[in-house]
């Protein structure tokens, strides 16, 4: 049972254009979301988060979108540049609850230079 | 600024056989995870744990088991290693208590082959 998707296992996009990263959730309890990025050959790094009393929440290029009733997130990068290519997984977790985070199967994401 | 560190980076194990991952954080950090990754399978969580003494079972426990005796260490024991456990381990950390605005930080993993 997957809690938390990530439909596209990869993306392909041109740089200085948008890339757009999806994300869906099965658990309504999940109330707190983050997005980590990871390289090959090293462990997932941070990148940014929302809770879900926000709808939006920007991060220099990067901006997340919740979308509480559909039960969807996505990563906003803009513009892309050729670092930005790696996996990126989301996760969520509930915050007042266990402190599990649960997270997606990641998409790679390529930026094309 | 160690963080979370991870060893060995790299191990080849034959089936049957028994190893331990090690994994300690220096960040007086009271919740720690044992993930694994497989290939198109996202990061799954193996154990948890929200302080010394107690640990609990996250979504594929089944092979392993966990020990928690001080805040800074964290280690995974295989027991009886299979094929099916070949994959990379990951070892993070997180705050308590912060709620939103909490995060949580990731060792470099380790390679596992069972062969």
């Amino acid at each position: 049972d997957q809690q938390v998707k990530q439909n596209s296992p990869s993306l392909s996009v041109q740089e200085g254009r948008i890339s757009i990263l999806n994300c869906d959730y099965t658990n309504s309890m999940f109330d707190y979301f983050l997005w980590y990025k990871k390289y090959p050959a090293e462990g997932p790094t941070f990148l940014i988060s929302i809770s879900s009393i926000k709808d939006k929440n920007e991060d220099g290029r990067f901006t997340v979108f919740l979308n509480k009733s559909a039960k969807h997130l996505s990563l906003h990068i803009v513009p892309s540049q050729p670092g930005d290519s790696a996996v990126y997984f989301c996760a969520a977790t509930v915050p007042s609850g266990t402190y599990k985070y649960i997270f997606g199967t990641g998409t790679r994401l390529k930026v094309l230079a | 600024n160690a963080g979370v560190t991870q060893t060995p980076k790299f191990r080849i194990l034959k089936i049957g056989q028994s190893m331990t991952l090690q994994c300690a954080q220096d960040m007086n950090h009271n919740y720690m995870y044992w993930y694994r990754q497989d290939p198109g399978m996202g990061l799954k969580l193996i154990y948890y744990s929200v302080g010394a003494g107690i640990t609990d079972k996250g979504e594929v426990p089944n092979g392993y088991n966990v020990s928690r005796s001080t805040t800074e260490d964290f280690p995974l024991r295989l027991e009886l290693a299979a094929p099916s456990q070949t994959s990379v381990y990951f070892c993070a950390s997180s705050p308590p208590g912060q709620g939103y605005g909490n995060t949580i930080y990731f060792g470099e993993g380790s390679w596992l082959t069972v062969v």
